[in-house]
């Protein structure tokens, strides 16, 4: 069965600090897509990246970094020189092709709170 | 372009009353999904149709949930008789055909008050 955990509930940390978003998951299949999405206190769900499964080169934009490791089955999110606008919760999800149901499975997310 | 519309984005009703809420899918995309979230179950798939079809209801709570998408560009997610405890952020997304490798878009979601 597929699952993702979230296990930071919630982080603070001081701006212009990096943080990192811890995102484990769990699929039998070889075929898989992983996602990170952004809630910010808005309400709106916004979608970030999509990674799939044969793709683990790590994908870098503007202060966003994503580190996908099939060997631990992790796909970790990296904020650098964090901002008080990043502050949101951070959800992390996955789908499996093999599925064929086109669920999108996710996390119970991580509410990081960046302290000006 | 404009994104996923729901309607309305608060509602505030007495327990009993049926409660209706609309979303307006990105055009082009094939599957609509609608989500219910709380603090403590966190986001929940109630329903997603597939070309207007219902494909999985599943997570539809009980018998009082009912959602129709007659056509391509609406869908209303319906609870009647609404109580307490369904107050929460209900949100719609869309996305096109995948099946299950594209992304989800989001509207702002319905925040649901059941007094």
């Amino acid at each position: 069965a597929q699952k993702v955990t979230q296990a930071q509930t919630e982080i603070s940390v001081v701006e212009k600090e990096d943080v990192t978003l811890d995102c484990v998951y769990e699929t039998r299949d070889t075929t898989y897509y992983l996602f990170w999405y952004k809630q910010p206190p808005s309400g709106e769900l916004v979608f970030l990246i999509r990674r799939n499964s044969f793709d683990e080169q790590n994908e870098i934009s503007g202060r966003y970094s994503w580190n996908f490791q099939k060997s631990t089955s992790s796909f970790n999110f990296t904020i650098t020189a964090s901002q008080v606008v990043d502050s949101a919760v951070y959800f992390c999800a996955l789908s499996e092709a093999r599925n064929r149901d086109d669920k999108i499975i996710f996390g119970k997310g991580t509410r990081l709170h960046i302290l000006p | 372009d404009a994104g996923v519309i729901q309607s309305p984005r608060h509602e505030v009703t007495e327990m009993g009353q049926e409660v209706t809420l609309r979303c307006k899918p990105i055009s082009g995309h094939d599957y609509l999904f609608w989500y219910r979230q709380t603090m403590m179950r966190g986001l929940e798939l109630l329903i997603y149709f597939n070309n207007n079809v219902p494909i999985d209801d599943s997570g539809m709570p009980e018998d009082r949930f009912s959602a129709k998408m007659p056509n391509a560009s609406f869908s209303t997610l319906k609870i009647q008789p609404s109580e307490p405890r369904d107050s929460a952020v209900y949100f719609c997304a869309s996305s096109l055909p995948g099946p299950s490798n594209q992304p989800q878009h989001f509207g702002d979601g319905t925040r649901l008050s059941i007094l």
